[in-house]
């Protein structure tokens, strides 16, 4: 299994500002997941991050907005930027470990509320 | 768009009682995954069936699978409080992807 550490997990934003978002895997992994999960509603996946080489975004999200570094095979970033409301959701960072690759270990989700 | 549909969206019962969750999608899978989530914080893996595979047990948990009606059930037995929680499938599409899409979740509230 992977334990995964996501901060922060919440925060309050105005409108215009960026937040980044920060997870640690407790081991090495090769794909790390960005899901947007808006109020009431299910996972949405932003992109897919492979270490070394850009992310993968889904259609509607673009790196402008959600630009996502990996560093290295245990730590990845998401940044929310130029903020609004609409931007109001709980963010989650997953990856699929090792010896497990079909299911993904999930972080605990960032709330960001955006004023 | 999401490939899995849960229904009921939401589903409250009495300590003791079991809870069954259906979840429908449209494309062929190679499997399909069952999570739950607190309190909306993180979600956690519960069970993965396979598509060659018919059922699934793991503890109080009983997952089936009929590809030709591209449906799911998951069946929680003797339910507690603490299973209160929502409940998504997932599903893992043939092709090679590695992504999962996730369905809308059906809400369970296990009263004591």
């Amino acid at each position: 299994s992977a334990v995964i550490s996501q901060k922060p997990s919440r925060d309050i934003c105005q409108r215009g500002t960026s937040l980044t978002i920060q997870c640690q895997v407790d081991s090495q992994v090769t794909m790390m997941f960005w899901y947007r999960q808006q109020p009431g509603q299910s996972l949405t996946l932003i992109a897919t991050a492979n270490q070394g080489s850009e992310a993968t975004y889904e259609s509607g999200f673009v790196i402008d907005k959600f630009p996502i570094s990996r560093p290295n095979l245990t730590f990845s970033t998401l940044t929310v930027s130029n903020m609004s409301p609409e931007d109001s959701s709980i963010y989650l960072c997953s990856a699929k470990s090792g010896t497990a690759v079909e299911k993904l270990f999930f972080g605990s989700g960032t709330q960001l509320s955006v004023l | 768009s999401q490939q899995g549909e849960e229904d009921p969206q939401a589903l409250s019962i009495q300590e003791g009682e079991n809870a069954t969750m259906n979840c429908s999608y449209k494309t062929s899978i190679n499997n399909l995954q069952w999570y739950r989530q607190n309190s909306g914080r993180g979600l956690v893996h519960l069970i993965l069936i396979r598509s060659n595979e018919r059922e699934k047990h793991s503890g109080r948990l009983r997952v089936t699978l009929d590809t030709s009606k591209k449906s799911s059930s998951l069946l929680i037995t003797a339910s507690r409080a603490a299973d209160t929680a929502s409940y998504f499938c997932a599903t893992g599409t043939q092709g090679g992807s590695e992504k999962l899409v996730f369905g809308k979740g059906t809400k369970l509230t296990v009263n004591p």
